[in-house]
Formats: C-alpha cells, structure tokens, sequence
C-alpha cells in the first residue's frame, strides 16, 4: 500500500545547526510530496512541495528534493532558528486521489538558543 | 482571502453521544477533506467531498459520516462517541483536489470524550 515514513523524534538542535529530516515513501504511480508544518495549537501549513522527479520545493529557507530512485523526501535547512521548533509532517497524495494525503509520523524539531 | 475556518474549536462530549463539526472553506474552494489526529495514530484520513459527493474515504467505522452543502461548507458527524474518539480534527480545502494541489488546513476541533 502507500504510506511515508519518517525519522523518529524528537530532534533537538541548536539555533545555526543545520537540520536533516528524513522522509522515505512506498507508493503506487507517481505521487506528489509535501512537507506540512504545525506548531503548537495550530493547524497544519504547507512548508513546500514537489510534484514530479528531480523537483526541488523550497521555502523559507527549509528544501527538499523529490528523489525517485531512493523514493525519498528528505527535508533540509542550513540553518535553523527557534522560531523553527513545531512538528514537521512528510506527506504524499497519488492519483486520483488528490483530496486523500498520507502522513507520516510527524517529527518534533525543538531548537535552544 | 480567509483562511479554512472549523467550529467549534472546543468540544466537550460523554461517550455515547453525538457530535456535529462544521467547516468552512476558502472561498472557491470546492474540495473538503477530514483527517484525525491523536497521538497514537498520527494524522489519519477520515473522507473527502467533492460538490457535496463523497469521493474517497478512509478506514473509519460507520459512525464517522459527513456531508457536503452546495456552498462547498462541511459538516461532519460522530455518532455513539467512544473515549478513543479523542482526537483533534482537522479539515483542508482546495480548489479541486487534483494530484499536485494543495490542500490548506484549518485550525481544528479538539474533542474530548469524557
């Protein structure tokens, strides 16, 4: 079936360290794939996406590259803030499906100044 | 343009009764999905509605239902709550739900069963 994996948290860093978290994805097709982020209290924000292979999605300093060979997602940042620490979701939707996301696990980022 | 917005935000329930959610998407938005998340099972896919059809659904027992109105709102209901119904229920709208697009997410509900 589909499904995403994610690295296990919590990651803890601190602020100027660079972040790597890993996302990996079984799928049928060619999905599209999404980091979501929530922070305490809220609802989930789209951070970035990819749609096709060898695409990379970035935003507000965070990337990611759609890698088919290795089926993964794996969100970077060279350099993360305090502002950052919240749950990060790794997420794909396939197709005919494009209402229906699968998440991950969701890792929680906590960054100390 | 408002964001999806979900109400109420706080509910309070004993097993046994019922609950009603609503959500309202961005405006234009014709696609509505449901997801639950707790803690032991993460974010989970309840359904999605399309022009006010179901389109897809996830493996939620028949006491999870919802509905779509012709103004693109959603409700969705929980019948007979059992305390693992606990959860914080998030809905996401876009415009068509196709592959690529982005489904944007509201605040939630929390709810509580007691």
């Amino acid at each position: 079936g589909n499904s995403v994996t994610q690295m296990e948290g919590p990651v803890t860093l601190s602020e100027e360290a660079f972040l790597t978290i890993n996302c990996t994805y079984t799928a049928t097709g060619y999905p599209s794939l999404f980091w979501y982020v929530q922070y305490p209290g809220e609802g989930l924000q789209l951070l970035l996406k990819a749609t096709k292979a060898d695409d990379k999605g970035s935003n507000k300093g965070f990337e990611a590259t759609y890698r088919k060979e290795t089926t993964s997602f794996h969100l970077e940042k060279g350099s993360v803030q305090v502002s950052d620490s919240a749950v990060y979701f790794c997420a794909l939707s396939i197709y005919n499906q494009g209402g229906k996301l699968i998440f991950g696990q969701g890792t929680e980022l906590s960054v100390k100044p | 343009k408002a964001g999806v917005t979900q109400t109420p935000r706080y509910l309070i329930k004993t097993r046994g009764q019922q609950v009603t959610l609503s959500c309202s998407p961005i405006s234009g938005h014709r696609s509505v999905s449901w997801y639950q998340q707790t803690p032991g099972q993460g974010l989970q896919f309840l359904f999605e509605y399309f022009s006010e059809t179901q389109r897809n659904k996830g493996n939620f027992p028949g006491r999870f239902s919802g509905r779509q109105f012709s103004n693109s709102r959603s409700e969705m209901n929980v019948s007979t709550l059992e305390l693992g119904d606990s959860a914080l229920y998030l809905c996401a709208s876009s415009l068509r739900a196709v592959l690529q697009e982005t489904q944007y997410f509201g605040p939630g509900t929390r709810l509580l069963v007691l």
